[in-house]
């Protein structure tokens, strides 16, 4: 059972928007930032959003990130199938001293 | 540009120990903290733990389900940081990535492709 609660799937077309939620708490999401990674499947995964809506270099604008009390969101606009992959959050848990990681989302492309 | 290369990954009996490493390039290592996270196959994301660089004591915290089996430590003068795993056990059967952090809250911001342990009889 993970610490952050994402949704196991998610699905979008081409062209369409799609969120993908993080559930927390007081102790992480509540008061700290939050991060976004993807992971493509059979690689590494890869920063996509630092500190709750920042983007590293490289990252399309079509990622973003906001929050909202214990909760977080990832939308990504204009749906392309390069997007298909798995959709981490992740913060600090001030209360375990730990990083703590979302279940992760399976986007898929219809 | 940053990269981070795992090795030292493989085959290894329950019980067992087994040190992987982390060769860092791209930066000042000595500036930023180092850490893993490893993914069970099939699975999820799962932290494992992190050495602060020494400018904030090299201090270290780790995931419940490591804690008092698993080491981190780092070798500044050579850019490489080293994970330390004992008394293995078959659920530690894992990718385990190198990343490394920034300032403050980012704890994890670059990855390493991986290095693959299996514990196995």
């Amino acid at each position: 059972q993970s610490v952050l609660t994402q949704p196991p799937s998610a699905f979008g077309t081409p062209g369409q928007r799609v969120t993908i939620s993080c559930s927390g708490s007081s102790s992480n999401i509540g008061s700290n930032p939050v991060y976004w990674y993807q992971q493509v499947p059979g690689t590494a995964p890869k920063l996509l959003i630092y500190r709750n809506n920042q983007r590293p270099s490289g990252v399309p604008d079509r990622f973003s990130g906001s929050k909202s009390g214990t909760s977080a969101s990832l939308a990504i606009s204009g749906l392309r199938s390069e997007d298909e992959a798995d959709y981490y959050c992740a913060a600090w848990d001030d209360g375990l001293s730990a990083w703590v990681f979302g279940g992760g989302t399976k986007l898929t492309v219809l | 540009e940053v990269q981070l290369v795992e090795s030292g990954g493989g085959l290894v009996q329950p019980g067992r120990s087994l040190k992987v490493s982390c060769t860092a390039s791209g930066f000042t290592f000595g500036d930023y903290p180092m850490g893993w996270v490893r993914q069970a196959p099939g699975k999820g994301l799962e932290w494992v733990g992190f050495i602060r660089s020494n400018g904030y004591g090299g201090t270290t915290d780790y995931a419940a389900s490591v804690k008092g089996r698993f080491t981190i430590s780092r070798d500044d003068s050579k850019s490489i940081a080293y994970l330390q795993m004992n008394s293995l056990q078959t659920d530690d059967t894992a990718v385990y990535y190198c990343t490394r952090g920034g300032s403050g809250w980012d704890v994890v911001l670059y990855w390493g492709q991986g290095t693959l342990v299996t514990v196995s009889p």
